[in-house]
């Protein structure tokens, strides 16, 4: 079955330092990968996504991720938070012709001044 | 102009009662998907509508019907609220997964 899995469920980091979440999915070719955040009360802004080609991706918001093929990982980093970046954060795979996109159970980052 | 718009934001209604959520996209793709988010924040996929027809449709109650009367619109009625539907409901659209999926700002339903 596809899955996708955070494994980190609430994370604190302090402004101005350094983060990655982690995520790690579950299938035998490359799905497309995607990171979206949802800040409170909102809906889902898409972040950044990979489906092929240079395995280092940027997104909005100074974001980016890495694919890892050997690890089945697609982590994402951010080499200065801000407090703006306090939400919740869904990685997603989309696999089959249905275009079904399947999310991990989402990391929640808090950001101390 | 918002992408993909959700009516109402906010619904609170009695168990028993029969609601609809709409949604419409201006980005002229051809899917359209309805979400629901627990209380845990857990995003599943309830139906999907390619162009009018329906091509996902999990494992949801019955009480649930989609309906597209176009491809730039997906409705969402559910008759018989249950307290367990409490929820928010994103719609969100897509030209293909490669494009990823926007979504909508949801549509909070409180079941009383």
């Amino acid at each position: 079955a596809q899955s996708v899995t955070q494994p980190d469920i609430h994370i604190t980091v302090s402004e101005g330092a350094s983060l990655e979440l982690r995520c790690n999915y579950s299938y035998g070719a490359t799905p497309y990968l995607f990171w979206y955040v949802q800040s409170p009360g909102q809906g889902l802004q898409l972040l950044l996504k990979y489906f092929s080609g240079d395995t280092l991706v940027q997104g909005i918001k100074g974001f980016e991720a890495e694919f890892k093929r050997s690890q089945s990982s697609f982590n994402l980093r951010k080499p200065s938070v801000h407090w703006s970046d306090a939400a919740e954060y869904f990685c997603a795979v989309v696999r089959g012709a249905t275009n079904k996109l399947i999310f991990g159970t989402g990391t929640l980052l808090a950001v101390q001044p | 102009d918002t992408a993909v718009s959700q009516t109402p934001k906010y619904l609170v209604t009695q168990m028993g009662n029969d609601k609809s959520i709409k949604c419409e996209q201006n980005l002229g793709h051809d899917t359209m998907y309805w979400y629901k988010q627990d209380s845990k924040k857990f995003l599943k996929i309830m139906f999907s509508y390619n162009n009018k027809e329906l091509i996902i449709n999990e494992t949801v109650p019955n009480r649930f019907s989609p309906k597209s009367p176009d491809k730039a619109h997906l409705n969402l009625h559910i008759n018989s609220l249950e307290l367990g539907d409490s929820a928010v409901y994103f719609c969100a659209s897509s030209q293909d997964s490669g494009y990823g999926y926007t979504f909508g700002s949801g549509t909070r339903l409180t079941v009383v």
